[in-house]
């Protein structure tokens, strides 16, 4: 079946470290998106592709970082400098002129720093 | 800018019941879509309903429908015989061009 696979399902880091996030889709989508999620803030935009080897900051993205480098991954970086990177974090993708039918999930990773 | 506003951080219904969730939006564009998103505790998120905003009907799947107001810019989801396994967070969506426009959500409980 075609979907989107996230890993791991769980990730800790410690302070200062790099962590990187792994979404991978075989829907054939053109569009992959990253997306942060805490309470009461809903879903906001960290990083956005419409085509390989090009990708677009969102409202979010410092401290973080991405490469789209096969149309099938689309993995997220949580550097450093993300100051509080504690998150439940979303990737998803789309047809890229077909939003219009909405966003495929995957199941999430949540980050702690510990 | 658009915007999407979901008033009701939380909601509780009785099992059987109906319930409705309220999302309004701003936008300056004409043709646009309409999402409501459901995440269970299991936090995948779940494709409920779509609207089309050249469409007049309200959309309607199964248990689930909308009342869809273009002019006033509201886009709410009614849920009929409210089961257990509705209990979740619900997200209105708005699409424009390429790009997803979310609300902050309502935590929906379902009491038996």
């Amino acid at each position: 079946d075609g979907g989107i696979t996230q890993s791991p399902k769980y990730l800790f880091r410690k302070e200062g470290q790099n962590v990187t996030l792994s979404c991978e889709q075989n829907l054939n989508h053109d569009a992959m998106y990253w997306y942060r999620q805490d309470p009461g803030q809903g879903l906001r935009l960290i990083y956005y592709s419409q085509i390989v080897n090009d990708f677009q900051k969102g409202d979010i993205a410092e401290g973080y970082s991405v490469s789209r480098e096969k149309k099938e991954s689309f993995p997220l970086t949580v550097t450093s400098a993300q100051k509080n990177p504690t998150a439940f974090y979303l990737c998803a993708s789309s047809m890229s002129d077909r939003t219009n039918y909405g966003y495929t999930f995957g199941s999430g990773t949540r980050l702690t720093v510990v | 800018a658009q915007t999407v506003t979901q008033s009701q951080p939380e909601m509780s219904v009785q099992e059987a019941e109906t319930v409705t969730l309220s999302c309004t939006y701003d936008t300056s564009e004409n043709n646009y879509y309409l999402f409501w998103y459901k995440q269970p505790p299991s936090r995948q998120m779940i494709l409920v309903i779509r609207q089309e905003a050249y469409k007049q009907q309200n959309a309607t799947e199964n248990r689930f429908s909308v009342n869809f107001q273009k002019a006033a810019k509201s886009f709410s989801l009614k849920i009929s015989d409210s089961q257990l396994g509705d209990t979740a967070m619900y997200f209105c969506a708005f699409t424009w061009g390429n790009q997803f426009y979310f609300g902050t959500g309502t935590s929906l409980t379902v009491i038996p």
